[in-house]
């Protein structure tokens, strides 16, 4: 299995601060990498695909880079409705797997 | 509307059975893909189970294999999850969720449903 690993696992931020969560893999994925947000109780959102796609309808402050096995997603300035959850995934192989998540909070 | 409803959680105990069910509308649900994720309670998430289009291919997590079964009703616009000999370590929310290409499987998941809480316990 593809073992993924999110840094940092959680952070605390401002409103308009630039952020960056890394998404690391154990071999590589070549562009086979998504990101979710997901806010407490509700379901996750898919945000990028294929690594730096933005998603239909999803501002185009967030942004993904990376090729291999090392990725960014980054919020170039945090809003309000940002603070969440974010999970990366790999759509590489069977099984399909997800980091642990980084939780981004209010400073 | 576009949306995924799931239905058919609730506490079960372990050994017993459960199906869940997914409703969706707003899309053509016969030409995608559909997923079952997971979620334990305050923790991330774990893919489950995909079924292709047409219900001809089926994929499983490990973890599930062999004691649950992903089918749908194309018909029906209902995507399913058989659960059989549950087990404490089953106990998640369930969502479904839908490929965002048609006919192939990409594990991009686009939409996804609310969830459905299972807890298996005695």
């Amino acid at each position: 299995d593809i073992q993924m690993t999110q840094s940092p696992s959680s952070l605390s931020a401002s409103g308009g601060d630039r952020v960056t969560i890394t998404c690391r893999t154990s071999q590589s994925i070549t562009d086979n990498l998504n990101w979710y947000q997901q806010k407490p109780g509700t379901a996750p959102k898919l945000l990028i695909y294929a690594a730096s796609s933005l998603q239909s309808g999803v501002p185009s402050r967030f942004s993904g880079r990376g090729s291999g096995t090392d990725f960014t997603l980054t919020i170039s300035s945090l809003q309000p409705e940002d603070f969440a959850t974010y999970y990366c995934q790999q759509s590489y192989s069977t099984p399909w797997t997800f980091g642990q998540g980084t939780r981004v909070g209010i400073k | 509307q576009v949306q995924l409803v799931e239905s058919g959680g609730g506490v079960v105990q372990p050994g017993r059975s459960l199906r869940l069910s997914c409703a969706a509308s707003g899309f053509t649900f016969s030409s995608y893909g559909m997923y079952w994720v997971r979620q334990a309670p305050g923790k991330g998430l774990e893919w489950v189970a995909v079924i292709s289009y047409d219900g001809s291919n089926k994929y499983y997590a490990d973890s599930v294999k062999g004691r649950f079964t992903i089918s749908r009703d194309n018909s029906k616009n209902t995507l399913y999850l058989q659960m059989n000999s549950l087990r404490a370590e089953d106990t998640a929310v369930f969502y479904c969720a839908k490929d965002r290409e048609t006919v192939v499987v990409t594990a991009n998941l686009d939409l996804w449903g609310r969830g459905t809480l299972v807890t298996v316990s005695s």
